[in-house]
């Protein structure tokens, strides 16, 4: 069954500390992986969409990584600020032909407290 | 360049009443998908227009429809309202398929009494 799971479910750091989002996927086959932000009461935001070819990508003070091979994906978030309090959604696109859906995770839920 | 606009923000109907909202896109975006939102759920694909055709659907039932009008500007319905239907509903426009950076709206968060 083709399905994201991402831990921690919630999350509480103290602001200007790193944390780290993970991200397994039992997704197949793999087209690629996106990570959101999502703001409370806001939509999603786009952070990075990584290819089965890329290893890493950074935007900003986010860094996500792929490793296609164990199926993971991990968020870091480097010199958290109270702006980065949101909800982190893992997405995998499937590649089956003209089935190419996309698989949500339930995402984590990330409190940066002053 | 404006963002996507949903409308309304917040709607709150009873059950057995039908519900409509609307969605336009970033200029230029000619795919549009739905998705609910629950706190339990996550998102859920409902479906997805590309010049006004529906070319994916999830899995919700019939009550739920949709469509695209010629300017790209979307429209769903949702019609006998059921308590369970209380969700976030998110529209999401992107160039010219899904396989591209998707651009969410605001949402409209609908509460059935």
């Amino acid at each position: 069954k083709n399905q994201v799971e991402q831990s921690p479910q919630s999350l509480i750091i103290l602001e200007g500390k790193n944390c780290t989002l993970q991200c397994n996927y039992t997704v197949s086959p793999f087209s690629n992986l996106r990570w959101y932000k999502q703001d409370t009461g806001r939509g999603p935001v786009s952070l990075t969409i990584m290819t089965f070819s890329e290893n890493t990508k950074s935007n900003g003070r986010y860094t996500a990584t792929l490793d296609a091979d164990t199926k993971q994906s991990s968020l870091h978030i480097t010199a958290s600020q109270l702006s980065d309090s949101a909800s982190y959604i893992c997405v995998v696109r499937l590649n089956a032909g003209n089935n190419r859906k996309l698989i949500w995770g339930l995402g984590t839920s990330l409190a940066v407290n002053p | 360049k404006a963002g996507v606009t949903q409308t309304p923000r917040y709607l709150i109907k009873t059950r057995g009443q039908q519900v409509t909202l609307s969605c336009s896109p970033i200029s230029g975006h000619r795919s549009v998908s739905w998705y609910q939102q629950t706190p339990g759920q996550g998102l859920q694909f409902l479906f997805e227009y590309f010049s006004e055709t529906q070319r994916n659907k999830g899995n919700f039932p019939g009550r739920f429809s949709g469509r695209q009008f010629s300017n790209s500007r979307s429209e769903m319905n949702v019609s006998t309202l059921e308590l369970g239907d209380s969700a976030l509903y998110l529209c999401a426009s992107s160039p010219t398929r899904p396989d591209e950076k998707l651009f969410f709206g605001s949402g409209t968060q609908l509460s059935v009494l």
